[in-house]
């Protein structure tokens, strides 16, 4: 059972262009996290999405940023017009029911944005 | 494979107590120990991370330890507050990130 799949690993963005990261859940999991962790920082929630439906966005920036989990294919964390303080770790996290403590990790994205 | 276990399972306190959360895991080769708060419904809140080089670290009435050689991190809190109430989960990152069951807290008013 392949754990939660995250791509790319590293991406490299200039100020303006568009970062989209993905994250494929674990088998059987319908329940996908996405945090961000700034450098020397923990982890901070972003969002929490179902197939097909977003359940709590409270810590997506209100411009910029979205997010989808489509009934087939990976989740995905749209970011247009990337700016440097855009420049972290992204992780996404599945679980196979609303149960955080079931949550896996993926290995995350490193977004650089120059 | 890393495991974490957080004890106790469930925690009620009347208002104003202070309180220990215990977490341990059984690879002591961590990068980070992190606390989370998890409310209803919501996602993580990362509340203390501390990294394996540090002992503890403090933000406002929360105070987080981790003895790494010998598997365990505490959660204190000072003087809780009904607004406390929530589940917390530690989690400690080798190559990926495992978590506790966590301690849903209960603060009674």
């Amino acid at each position: 059972n392949a754990g939660v799949m995250q791509n790319p690993r590293h991406l490299v963005r200039r100020r303006g262009q568009e970062a989209r990261l993905r994250c494929s859940p674990m088998k059987g999991h319908s329940h996908v996290y996405w945090y961000r962790q700034l450098p020397e920082e923990g982890l901070k929630f972003m969002v929490y999405l179902q197939k097909e439906n977003i359940i709590d966005e409270s810590g997506m920036p209100k411009e910029r940023f979205s997010a989808e989990f489509p009934k087939e294919g990976p989740s995905i964390l749209r970011i247009q017009q990337v700016v440097r303080g855009d420049s972290a770790a992204y992780f996404c996290a599945s679980s196979p029911r609303d149960r955080a403590d079931e949550q896996y990790f993926g290995p995350g994205t490193r977004l650089t944005v120059t | 494979k890393q495991e974490v276990t957080q004890i106790p399972a469930a925690l009620s306190v009347p208002e104003g107590e202070n309180l220990v959360l215990n977490c341990s895991f059984t690879d002591s080769a961590i990068y980070n120990l992190q606390w989370f708060r998890q409310d209803p419904g919501k996602g993580l809140t990362s509340l203390l991370l501390i990294q394996s080089s540090q002992r503890e670290q403090t933000s406002g009435r929360l105070n987080a330890s981790l003895d790494k050689s010998s598997g365990r991190s505490t959660l204190y809190i000072a003087a809780s507050q009904p607004g406390d109430s929530a589940t917390y989960l530690c989690a400690v990152k080798n190559n990926d990130m495992r978590f506790g069951a966590g301690t849903r807290l209960t603060v009674k008013p």
